[in-house]
């Protein structure tokens, strides 16, 4: 079956512009993660959103970050204001239940993004 | 609050010698341990997943990784290497803090095998 999908796979901007990146889960899948991925560094934790739950923004790295998730289906990351620091992959993963500490996390390929 | 650390950030074997990537686990429970690969310009896939059934883990690829408590690692390993295998290798450890949602990922190896 289709993996987890997102898009743009590129995306240039300039500084401060806003933009949005787009995330389709597994279908099935009740839990949502997106991760950062910046040069040289592991994947940094920003959201995660389970079922109908308030979603767990605590890595989120400053209020210029908001997601927003559609159900149990599509979800929007996005950065207003954008500085070269945020210059990174954005990666989305999906899993069927998300509340177990044993459940697979699946990723897409994530949306390289570079602010200029 | 759980952690993970990989020692060394590149690794470069011949090509049918032995792979061996290092992590090292922080954690005040039990963890949930993962080794995810990337390959270029594509996302994670997972290798592997220790979850406490068994303490030897098999994965895909001919990988395998043994989950050592008394030494704090879980040190993936593969008998011989394949020129396929050229990617980055991440440990993880399922985070027990706050939704206990999210995966808590080390700095990544980045495996090259020579011919």
């Amino acid at each position: 079956g289709a993996g987890v999908s997102q898009s743009p796979s590129n995306k240039v901007t300039e500084k401060g512009k806003d933009v949005e990146l787009r995330c389709d889960p597994i279908s099935g899948h009740t839990a949502l993660y997106w991760y950062r991925q910046r040069l040289g560094q592991g994947l940094e934790f920003l959201i995660y959103f389970q079922g109908n739950s308030a979603p767990d923004k605590s890595g989120l790295p400053s209020d210029r970050f908001s997601a927003e998730r559609t159900g149990e289906s599509v979800s929007t990351l996005t950065i207003q204001r954008t500085q070269q620091e945020d210059s990174a992959v954005y990666l989305c993963a999906s899993s069927f239940k998300g509340g177990r500490a044993t459940d697979t996390q699946y990723f897409g390929p994530g949306t390289r993004l570079t602010v200029l | 609050a759980q952690s993970v650390t990989q020692l060394g950030s590149h690794v470069s074997v011949s090509e049918g010698a032995l792979v061996l990537l290092r992590c090292n686990y922080s954690s005040s429970v039990p963890p949930y341990l993962f080794w995810y690969v990337q390959y270029p310009n594509q996302g994670l896939q997972l290798l592997l997943k220790y979850t406490s059934a068994a303490t030897l883990v098999k994965g895909i690829n001919g990988f395998e990784a043994e989950f050592k408590k008394s030494e704090t690692s879980f040190h993936l390993t593969k008998p011989s290497a394949h020129m396929s295998d050229a990617a980055e290798y991440f440990c993880a450890v399922r985070n027990y803090g706050g939704s206990q949602g999210n995966l808590i990922f080390g700095k990544g190896t980045k495996l090259s095998v020579k011919p």
